[in-house]
């Protein structure tokens, strides 16, 4: 089975543009999350969905940031505009919603703010 | 609130030694617990869990053991290679309506031969 996929890998790009992360959740799953990791802070869950309903984005940074999911099988975090502080990795992840399921994660989408 | 706090890193020990890290936690209701590994380069892979009290999670060689009355959850190795240098994250599952990770900090580990 595949697991949760994300793209891009990469991305690089300059401050004040428009970045969006891709994720596809593995099938029959219907939690999806995202998370950012950086040296500073360390991994911080972003937002998670549940069902494609946002169910908690207190971890939102700012307004610069958005997360739409408008299907079971996608999401998408969108940063406008793009600052340097949010060079980080942002990790995508999902599972079936029940007690000590495992969560599944994405290899990352490496973004660098310049 | 929900927290883990594990031990801090980076740990460094030559290989074939014994492994420790610490983890602790708080929750509200009763979670699931999780240890995440991290490769260089690489995302989260699931290492082990254990769901309820006295449960013990293995894989890898790696153990832990759910310990409710001392909310504790430590990672043991018995002999460790280098292939297992990594970051080691511990995690707790809280279902709240929707299910929730909440990670410790990450503890670096590096092997030397």
């Amino acid at each position: 089975d595949a697991g949760v996929i994300q793209s891009p890998r990469h991305e690089v790009t300059e401050m004040g543009q428009e970045v969006t992360l891709r994720c596809k959740p593995i099938s029959g799953h219907n939690s999806l999350f995202w998370y950012r990791q950086t040296m500073m802070r360390g991994l911080e869950l972003l937002i998670y969905f549940n069902n494609n309903v946002p169910i908690d984005d207190s971890g939102m940074p700012e307004d610069r940031f958005s997360a739409k999911m408008p299907n079971a099988s996608f999401s998408t975090l969108k940063i406008q505009p793009s600052e340097p502080r949010d060079s980080a990795v942002y990790f995508c992840a999902s599972t079936r919603t029940a007690s000590g399921n495992t969560i599944y994660f994405g290899e990352g989408s490496w973004l660098t703010v310049v | 609130g929900d927290s883990v706090t594990q031990m801090e890193g980076p740990v460094t020990l030559s290989e074939e030694a014994f492994l420790t890290i610490n983890c602790t936690y708080t929750a509200t209701g009763y979670p699931s617990l999780f240890w995440y590994v991290q490769y260089p380069g690489e995302g989260l892979q699931l290492l082990l869990k254990a769901t309820k009290a006295d449960d013990k999670g293995s894989n890898k060689g790696f153990e832990a053991t759910y310990r409710k009355e001392t909310t504790s959850f430590h990672l043991e190795k018995g002999s460790v290679q280098v292939s297992d240098s990594a970051v080691y994250f511990c995690a707790l599952s809280v279902n709240q309506g929707a299910q929730k990770l909440v990670f410790g900090q990450g503890t670096r580990l590096t092997i030397n031969p």
